[in-house]
This record gives structure tokens, sequence and C-alpha cells, in this order.
């Protein structure tokens, strides 16, 4: 079946840089997609989503683009900082629409170098 | 904190004890849900609950026993569960089901080891 998967397992960061995390779907229907961070020991928490039929989403020191010629999601996290240490994974969501129908990513480990 | 609780955070148990793990969600939602997280796997969806009626069950074994009294509270009754059954289980809730409304939150989690 299809799924979401992610360009790079772990990424390592410099404290003040800005952090690019990538995400690759391979459903063309996907119609929302969502990104969530999960710390250590902690549930994931939501940071930001956009629906298909935007290609930019801006948020505090967040952004997603999307862009779906090429079945590509990325989130971006300017002047990223210790606290931003995490895992991050993105979902998508395949119509017929409704939460149950997320399908999630395996994760990629940022880590932030002071 | 995501107004969705899980008790207890840990839990150690053999493989012939009944246990139960417990999700509220103060969120006011009407739908509930259960994944399991291993380690290094995407979540995997388990149970799906809509006011309060299981929708959806993912083909999950049936040691595992999912109960939904009511729109904010949700139980997944462990027994004589396998040492592979060992992952982090989370308890999500949404809105609903619609379309607007995809948006999961997530209580922290129930570490779980079956020895």
């Amino acid at each position: 079946g299809e799924s979401v998967g992610l360009h790079l397992p772990t990424l390592s960061v410099q404290e003040g840089d800005n952090s690019i995390i990538n995400c690759a779907y391979s459903n063309s229907a996907s119609d929302y997609f969502i990104w969530y961070k999960q710390e250590s020991g902690k549930g994931p928490q939501f940071i930001i989503d956009i629906r298909s039929n935007m290609d930019k989403r801006q948020g505090q020191r967040v952004t997603v683009l999307l862009n779906k010629t090429v079945k590509h999601l990325s989130l971006q996290i300017a002047a990223t900082q210790p606290g931003d240490s995490a895992v991050y994974f993105c979902a998508e969501n395949i119509p017929p629409g409704g939460g149950n129908k997320l399908t999630f990513g395996t994760g990629t480990q940022l880590k932030v170098e002071l | 904190e995501t107004g969705v609780t899980q008790t207890p955070r840990h839990l150690v148990m053999g493989m012939t004890n009944k246990k139960s793990l417990k999700c509220e969600q103060h969120l006011g939602h009407n739908a509930m849900y259960w994944y399991k997280q291993s380690a290094k796997k995407p979540l995997e969806l388990m149970f799906v609950y809509s006011l309060e009626e299981r929708v959806e069950n993912n083909s999950v074994p049936s040691r595992f026993s999912p109960e939904c009294p009511n729109s904010s509270h949700l139980f997944l009754h462990l027994h004589t569960l396998q040492p592979e059954d060992s992952a982090l289980y989370l308890c999500a809730s949404s809105q609903d089901r619609t379309i607007g409304n995809e948006k999961l939150f997530f209580g922290s989690g129930t570490q779980l080891s079956v020895l």
C-alpha cells in the first residue's frame, strides 16, 4: 500500500540555524497533511497542517511547503532552538476524510547542537 | 497539555496478567483512537470510536479489547499479551471524523513492557 516516508532519519543542526525536514508521499489523492513533534517520553504534538489546495503555510517559526507535482512536503523551522530537539513526523490524509485515515511516517530525529 | 490524559504512564506486565489502559479527553471531542507506536515504525492505528461506537478495528488481535463507555473515556483492556506487544500505546481524539477535523490530539501514552 502507499505510505508516507522521510528522506533522512537523523538531522543535526546548529542552534540558530534553520532546519528543513522532508517528507515524501506517494498518494496523489491525499488532501491534507500534518506535522507532529514528539519529544522523548511524550505523545505527538501538533505543529502545523496544510490542505492540498495550498502550497505554503506559516506558523510561529515554522513553515510547511507542499509540492504536489513531486509529492513532497517539508517542514522548515527558523532559528532552531535546543527545545526543538525531537522526532518530527508527517502524516497524510487520504480521502474520504476523517482522522482515522491519517497515515504516518516513521519520523526524523532532529538534534540541535549548541 | 493537550487535553488528553492517559494512565498509567508506564506498565510492566507478565504474559498471563490482565491490565487496562485508560484515556480521558477534556476537549469535548466525539472521536477517540488507540494507536500503537513501536520503535522505528510508523504509528499503527488500532481502534477508532465515534460517538462511543466502534467504527474501525484494524485487524488487532483479540488479546486487545477496547471499551468506550462515553465520548470522554476510552479503555484498552489487555490480556495474555506477548513480548512483541511491548510498545508505546497512544490515545488520541478528534472533534469528529468529518472533513476539516482530521487533526488528532494525542495523550502522552502508556509505555508497556510485556515480560
